[in-house]
């Protein structure tokens, strides 16, 4: 059971440039989520999903998009890089227990660009 | 809107000292989700703990502790006889509802241990 998998774990892109990064969850969780950490604060989401072809924006979107084709796999996908988008992205994935539950972070996806 | 605030950028103390992380929320609902979340220097986020809203008893898990108090709006985090492996940012986080809302984190404390 590998949990809440992220690839790349570090990337440097130019401005410009684009990429997509990866994150898939083996749990059979149906919501998942997109945050990013820039250095010294907390984690802001940029979007989540509750389900497979479900699909919405968290509270800084832009510069990203996002899919859900499958259960397992929501990758972000970053158009045009901007030096603004440096930093440590962390994909998750939630199980429901009820009215309570658990969220499961990745290991972060350190991006730099220049 | 949800708000979560740690006043406490950075905290340092000698091993073995007991230390106290400070997280006040805001939220206008009765029902939320406050938790605590440990990013060691290798960068991953460990959960430590949640708490719902309807639960005001405090937690004891060995040298962690947590003081929830729906007067003070505050969801404090002790650790007793400190060591030097909980050196860390942590992180207070809130909710109102899996899945549809977002989970709101405070800016973070950096604990570090000093042997």
């Amino acid at each position: 059971n590998a949990g809440v998998t992220q690839t790349p774990k570090f990337r440097i892109l130019k401005i410009g440039q684009s990429m997509t990064l990866q994150c898939a969850q083996d749990m059979n969780h149906n919501y998942m989520y997109w945050y990013r950490q820039d250095p010294g604060m907390g984690l802001k989401l940029i979007y989540y999903s509750v389900g497979a072809g479900i699909t919405d924006k968290g509270e800084v979107p832009n510069g990203y998009n996002v899919s859900r084709s499958t259960t397992e796999d929501f990758p972000l996908r970053l158009e045009l890089a901007a030096p603004s988008q440096t930093s440590v992205y962390f994909c998750a994935s939630l199980t429901l227990q009820g009215l309570d539950g658990e969220l499961f972070f990745g290991e972060g996806s350190r991006l730099t660009v220049l | 809107a949800q708000k979560v605030t740690q006043a406490q950028t950075e905290i340092s103390v000698v091993e073995k000292e007991d230390v106290t992380l400070d997280c006040v929320y805001e939220t206008r609902d009765t029902t939320y989700y406050l938790f605590w979340y440990k990013q060691p220097p290798s960068g991953e986020l460990v959960f430590l703990i949640r708490r719902n809203s309807f639960d005001e008893q405090n937690e004891i898990s060995g040298r962690y502790s947590w003081n929830f108090q729906k007067s003070t709006s505050s969801f404090n985090f002790t650790i007793t006889a400190s060591q030097v492996v909980d050196s860390a940012v942590y992180f207070c986080a809130l909710t109102l509802d899996f899945g549809n809302e977002k989970l709101t984190f405070g800016t973070g404390t950096r604990l570090t241990i000093i042997p």
